[in-house]
């Protein structure tokens, strides 16, 4: 079955340490890779998005991801992260299904920052 | 120009009920997707109207139905309500088969 995997349900890391949020995806070709941030209460932010060329996403608020073809993975990077990004996030595949393109996101990841 | 927007921002209601959602497209936008997010889980796909057609359609019952206006808004409408129903529901409008671009979301609490 097609899906989106996020391995990680909770991830806590220290404000200024580095971070790795991993995504894996299922499907025959590369479909387009979002990444999406959540704070509590709150719709969908998009922080970046993946749709062909440079395997290396530059995105929003310091965020990068990178498309690996050979693992299905899209996982997302933050060299230093900061306390205001304690939030869900979700990544999520668009893909077409019998006519009808529609995105599959993943279960999310919940990113705690202790100060 | 005019980002997605939904209305109500929360409501609540009673087993049984039956609520009405709406949403209006991003300018230059024809189709609209809708997704239900419950607590601690992803948004998943309820169903798409592209020009006023229903375009596709997840695995959510009969009870969940929709219309797409002339003007490319949208309203999402559940019969029956039950408790599962409690969700944060989300529209999503695009250009065709394009990037979606999400509203704010419509908190629905069933008591």
């Amino acid at each position: 079955a097609q899906s989106v995997t996020q391995p990680d349900i909770h991830i806590t890391v220290s404000e200024g340490a580095s971070l790795e949020l991993r995504c894996n995806y299922s499907y025959g070709a590369t479909p387009y890779l979002f990444w999406y941030v959540q704070s509590p209460g709150q719709g969908l932010q998009l922080l970046l998005k993946y749709f062909s060329g440079d395997t290396l996403v530059q995105g929003i608020k310091g965020f990068e991801a990178e498309f690996k073809r050979s693992q299905s993975s899209f996982n997302l990077r933050k060299p230093s992260v900061h306390w205001s990004d304690a939030a869900e996030y979700f990544c999520a595949v668009g893909r077409a299904t019998s006519g009808t393109y529609k995105y599959i996101f993943g279960t999310g990841t919940r990113l705690k920052v202790l100060a | 120009e005019t980002g997605v927007t939904q209305s109500p921002t929360h409501l609540i209601k009673t087993r049984g009920q039956q609520v009405t959602l709406r949403c209006s497209s991003q300018s230059g936008h024809n189709t609209v997707s809708w997704y239900q997010q419950a607590l601690g889980q992803g948004p998943q796909f309820i169903f798409q109207y592209y020009r006023e057609e229903e375009n596709g359609r997840g695995n959510f019952p009969p009870r969940f139905s929709g219309l797409q206006f002339p003007n490319y808004s949208s309203e999402l409408n559940v019969n029956a309500l039950e408790l599962d129903d409690s969700a944060l529901y989300l529209c999503a409008s695009s250009l065709d088969s394009n990037e979606q671009f999400f509203g704010p979301g419509t908190r629905l609490t069933v008591l």
